[in-house]
């Protein structure tokens, strides 16, 4: 089990161009969750999946933004229209529930760099 | 509302030992948990403790938990260069799953 995979690792685009970021979860992990980390900040809770039903968007989650799971497995975070105020680090983490355990693993983030 | 807090910045001699604080807000929190993060890397989840237990212990890392006072802390034995990085607490509600995280504070070691 190689953990949380993120790609691409780094996107640079121009502002107004639409981008996405794929997740792959540790296998057979049930929940998978967006946080967004800015510069010198913790990252901030976007929304996250239990299988392939979206349970919780931040609202930070514009309409801009858009998260799937379509087979639970897999996960796409697509930014339309992108604004210099996107530029982040996109980061994916996975976990397994069970009983009242929920430990929860990061991936190595995705960067965006809206210029 | 939810929030978790930490200092900003800790230095610390090589050798000594490293303590980092935290205070949270929710009183119905259910585990608590310390990640590292390196420049440029993702969260490596470094340890947790659950609400009922005051005390634990992992190699290098001891967590304390004060529930009354609402306030965690992590303690690192024999700080090495190695450990030079930014410490995330974080906090995981009982009515939620999500997880917030305070701000980070940054460790830096000197020789």
């Amino acid at each position: 089990d190689t953990g949380v995979s993120q790609d691409p690792r780094h996107k640079i685009t121009k502002r107004g161009q639409n981008v996405t970021f794929r997740c792959d979860p540790i296998s057979e992990h049930n929940r998978l969750y967006w946080y967004r980390q800015t510069l010198g900040q913790g990252p901030e809770f976007l929304t996250y999946f239990q299988n392939e039903a979206q349970l919780e968007k931040s609202r930070l989650l514009s309409d801009r933004f858009s998260a799937e799971r379509p087979k639970g497995s897999f996960s796409t975070l697509e930014i339309q229209r992108t604004e210099q105020g996107d530029s982040a680090m996109y980061l994916c983490a996975s976990s397994l529930v069970q009983g009242t355990g929920n430990t929860i693993y990061f991936g190595e983030g995705s960067w965006l760099t809206v210029v | 509302g939810e929030d978790v807090e930490q200092s900003l910045f800790l230095s610390v001699r090589e050798g000594d030992s490293s303590v980092i604080n935290c205070t949270y807000t929710d009183s119905s929190s259910t585990y608590l948990y310390w990640y590292k993060q390196e420049p440029g890397a993702g969260l490596q989840l470094l340890t947790y403790i659950f609400s009922n237990m005051d005390m634990k212990q992992d190699q290098r890392l001891t967590v304390l938990l004060n529930k009354k006072d609402k306030h965690l802390s992590l303690r690192i034995a024999d700080t090495q260069t190695g450990d030079s990085a930014i410490y995330f607490c974080a906090d995981r509600y009982s009515s939620a799953s999500k997880i917030i995280f305070g701000s980070g504070t940054r460790l830096s070691i000197r020789p």
